[in-house]
């Protein structure tokens, strides 16, 4: 079946534009996560949902970034007044549960901020 | 901080050779998984061993968990040049979401 789709695959933009990023999860998965991996680092916790629970945010490093899920399936990481330090692939994972179980992830988003 | 730390950060090995990695964490979990990174973009899972268990096998891939040193390590054997990735230990020190270490940048060199 289909995995988890993300799009665009790549995105450059000027400093201080807004870029949404989008992640089609695996159907029937109820879990959405959404991590930052800067260039040769490990992955960076940004939000996760869950059903129709309050999303999870603690990770949101600043109040330009948001998230949203529509209808409990497609996902949109907006990032407004993008900064260079926003430079990084963004990586989107689904799971059937969020307890502690296999996620499965999408290519990824490579955002360069010039 | 991260949860999971990953030893060594980058291994360069000959083919064939065993490959191993280890990862420590430092709170009480209910699972680790290992997943491998090609190219630095999407992760794929390998295994997931839980708490009560000590090891686990997948094909070429031995697991060991260690809960009272908080620590656990992945053995490739007999290596191979598609080996070549980046690997991941992840906890869920919360029972929720994971949380993943640095990574281990193995080579597989012909």
């Amino acid at each position: 079946g289909a995995g988890v789709s993300q799009s665009p695959s790549n995105k450059v933009t000027e400093k201080g534009k807004d870029v949404e990023l989008r992640c089609d999860p695996i159907s029937g998965h109820t879990a959405l996560y959404w991590y930052r991996q800067s260039l040769g680092q490990g992955l960076e916790f940004l939000i996760y949902f869950q059903g129709n629970s309050a999303p999870d945010k603690s990770g949101l490093p600043s109040d330009r970034f948001s998230a949203e899920r529509t209808g409990g399936s497609v996902s949109t990481l907006t990032i407004q007044r993008t900064q260079q330090e926003d430079s990084a692939v963004y990586l989107c994972a689904s799971s059937f549960t969020t307890f502690g179980g296999e996620q499965y992830f999408g290519p990824g988003t490579r955002l360069t901020v010039t | 901080s991260q949860q999971g730390e990953e030893d060594p950060q980058a291994l360069s090995i000959q083919e064939g050779e065993n490959a191993t990695m280890n990862c420590s964490y430092k709170t009480s979990i209910n699972n680790l998984q290992w997943y491998r990174q090609n190219s630095g973009r999407g992760l794929v899972h390998l295994i997931l061993i839980r708490s009560n268990e000590r090891e686990k096998h997948s094909g070429r891939l031995r697991v060991t968990l260690d809960t009272s040193k908080k620590s656990s390590s992945l053995l490739i054997t007999a290596s191979r040049a598609a080996d070549t990735a980046s690997y991941f230990c992840a906890t869920d020190p919360a029972g929720q979401k994971l949380v993943f270490g640095q990574g281990t940048r193995l080579t597989i060199n012909p």
